[in-house]
């Protein structure tokens, strides 16, 4: 069946650190991925996402990596800064209406 | 980025009692979408809204769930008869052209 998961629940990093948020998918029918960060008390932020004909795409200090050949996805942060604290999920889609599963969420957390 | 506000941020209600959650698109949207997410879970795909009707929905979005655009600008979620395990954060989802959801920022829901 469909389901979107995280490798890791929790990922702690120095400030100024690259952060790695990594998320294993099993629908390879899915042809869109997206990431989404999540303050406390607020909802799901876009940060970036990627086509599944495409294997990278950079944002502003955001990079998301997909490999389909091993149904994997994943977001990369560059000097990671404390207002990057944050719980991050993946989220796929592989239909015309658009709806979004999401994974379980990892939690990173960046020290000073 | 476009805005979706959501009312009341917060509602505490009896089990049982009828609830109703209320978005507000800023502009024009082509889908609309209820998610929840139950504490320190994943963002559940609840329903989506597609030209006045529901297109998809999830097992999560039984007969005690119903959704509405009442003027054609609110795009509300109604729960009939809350139970203590609808307690959760709901998020109202909006989507244009493109597939990234732009989620509002929740209204969280207690059931006593």
């Amino acid at each position: 069946g469909e389901s979107v998961g995280l490798h890791l629940p929790t990922l702690s990093v120095q400030e100024g650190d690259n952060s790695i948020i990594n998320c294993a998918y099993s629908n390879s029918a899915s042809d869109y991925f997206i990431w989404y960060k999540q303050e406390s008390g607020k909802g799901p932020q876009f940060i970036i996402d990627i086509r599944s004909n495409m294997d990278k795409r950079q944002g502003q200090r955001v990079t998301v990596l997909l490999n389909k050949t091993v149904k994997h996805l994943s977001l990369q942060i560059a000097a990671t800064q404390p207002g990057d604290s944050a719980v991050y999920f993946c989220a796929e889609s592989g239909n015309q209406g658009g709806k979004l599963i999401f994974g379980q969420g990892t939690e990173l957390s960046v020290k000073p | 980025e476009p805005e979706v506000t959501q009312t009341p941020s917060h509602q505490v209600t009896q089990m049982g009692q009828e609830v109703i959650l209320r978005c507000v698109p800023i502009s024009n949207h082509l889908y609309f979408y209820w998610y929840r997410q139950i504490l320190g879970q994943k963002v559940e795909f609840l329903v989506s809204f597609y030209n006045n009707e529901i297109s998809e929905k999830s097992e999560i979005f039984d007969d005690q769930f119903s959704v509405e655009r009442p003027d054609g600008s609110n795009f509300t979620l109604k729960i009939r008869s809350t139970k203590l395990e609808d307690s959760a954060m709901y998020f109202c989802a909006i989507r244009q052209a493109t597939e990234k959801l732009f989620f509002g920022s929740g209204t969280q829901l207690s059931v006593l």
